[in-house]
């Protein structure tokens, strides 16, 4: 089993939608939790940040860390032909030494 | 503000051969760290470096080293290349003293024929 799962999609929504996008994890040492979006043959860009459980709002993202249930969620709001990428979460423990861990990407399609 | 650099974009090289490929951190970060992403999946961490020495290191073989230059740049270099090591090759940057946060250049794309 892999200590972070994440479904690859594709997620394909019509332009407007509220996109959910969600990760599971195994290891309760996680303190640090990511989403970075990732265009084809790009390299990844940080879309969010958040320490240990809680929402954390930006624009049209919101990132949701619930710790209980090892579980982190990324909502767009209004979502956009632009939005389509790779959202990719990914996650580090306080003696990780920054290594981060991360999940396969969902792949998500914005339909005009 | 240049970002985070790499290069080259694209490389073939056959099995058997070696590689090296380069990163420029962002301005003002001075650790970098190296991934492979396989396509489909998310990166693997294969080693970070700060002050010019190797400090953590992945689930990776010896054919793969590194180096980190005063300037705070660094190689990431493979020995005797695989088939499995054809992936998109990330290098990231921070700064020691700001937290988590990692900014990603574009990579470079390895084909091993």
């Amino acid at each position: 089993q892999k200590e972070v799962e994440q479904d690859p999609g594709p997620l394909s929504v019509p332009e407007g939608a509220i996109v959910s996008l969600n990760c599971t994890y195994s290891n309760s040492a996680f303190q640090y939790f990511m989403w970075y979006r990732q265009y084809s043959r790009k390299g990844p860009e940080l879309l969010m940040y958040t320490y240990s459980s809680g929402n954390k709002e930006d624009g049209r993202f919101t990132a949701q860390v619930d710790k209980s249930s090892k579980y982190i969620s990324l909502f767009i709001r209004d979502s956009q032909p632009s939005d389509s990428a790779t959202y990719l979460c990914a996650m580090s423990a306080t003696d990780s030494n920054y290594q981060l861990i991360w999940g396969a990407g969902t792949k998500l399609i914005i339909k005009p | 503000d240049a970002g985070v650099t790499q290069s080259p974009t694209h490389l073939i090289k056959t099995r058997g051969q070696q590689v090296t490929l380069r990163c420029s951190p962002k301005s003002g970060h001075d650790t970098v760290s190296w991934y492979q992403q396989a396509l489909g999946q998310g990166p693997q961490f294969i080693f970070q470096y700060y002050e010019e020495e190797e400090r953590q290191r992945g689930n990776f073989p010896d054919r793969f080293s590194g180096h980190q230059f005063p300037n705070y740049s660094s190689e990431l270099n493979v020995n005797a290349l695989l088939l499995g090591d054809s992936a998109l090759y990330l290098c990231a940057s921070r700064f020691r003293g700001g937290g988590e946060t990692q900014y990603f250049g574009p990579g470079t794309r390895l084909l091993v024929l």
